[in-house]
């Protein structure tokens, strides 16, 4: 079964601390996204990547940064964690094309005090 | 920019109603339309999705949804819904030939009562 990992289910981290947030996908597909999901607001991208060393910003990428040094793993990276950025993060991939098809991980809860 | 616009926050509704959950979205290019669900504690599946061919689409466990590119809509339909159903529902846009950025809407809660 095809799958896209996110390391961690819950997370807390102190003000001030950098973060890693890690996400690996089994499908060789060419794109990757972070998502930040918030009640009310649905999900917003926060930045992708369509190839390896390749990323583009999102509609909120403000706090955040991303890494992709191989094709299979999208790291979103928030350099001084501030309370605002407690959420849900969501990872998703898709193998660019016609297809359109997306799949998404299980999605990270980060809880930032 | 693509916007998407879910009409309601949250529906309430009895075991074996109908339900329709509302999705208007705004662009000024092509988009293709996509529903998606997340059930308690977990990712997004895809329900349904609209590419190209008859507005009317069919999902998985029974949901369809009508393409009303005149009113820019996207609506969500279940004949008879089940306590499994309970979930938040999310409609997505991603522009036609685009760089496959899926756009979302607020999110539509889903409440099965029995």
């Amino acid at each position: 079964d095809v799958k896209v990992t996110q390391s961690s289910r819950y997370l807390v981290k102190r003000t001030g601390e950098k973060v890693f947030l890690e996400c690996v996908q089994d499908m060789d597909h060419e794109n990757m996204f972070w998502y930040r999901q918030d009640p009310g607001l649905g999900l917003r991208l926060i930045y992708f990547s369509y190839d390896v060393k390749m990323k583009e910003k999102g509609d909120i990428p403000e706090g955040y940064s991303v890494s992709r040094e191989k094709k299979e793993r999208f790291s979103l990276i928030l350099e001084s964690a501030s309370t605002n950025q407690t959420s849900m993060y969501l990872c998703a991939s898709s193998e660019g094309g016609q297809n359109y098809g997306y799949t998404f991980g299980s999605g990270t809860r980060l809880t930032v005090v | 920019a693509q916007s998407v616009t879910q009409l309601d926050s949250q529906v309430p509704v009895f075991e074996e109603a109908p339900v329709e959950l509302r999705c208007n979205y705004s662009s000024s290019v092509s988009v293709y339309l996509f529903w998606y669900v997340q059930y308690p504690n977990q990712g997004l599946q895809l329900l349904l999705k609209y590419l190209s061919g008859s507005t009317l689409v069919k999902g998985i466990n029974g949901f369809e949804a009508e393409f009303n590119k005149s009113q820019t809509s996207f609506h969500l339909r279940k004949p008879s819904v089940h306590i499994s159903d309970t979930a938040e529902y999310f409609c997505a846009v991603t522009p036609r030939g685009g760089a496959q950025k899926l756009v979302f809407g607020q999110g539509t809660r889903l409440t099965i009562n029995p």
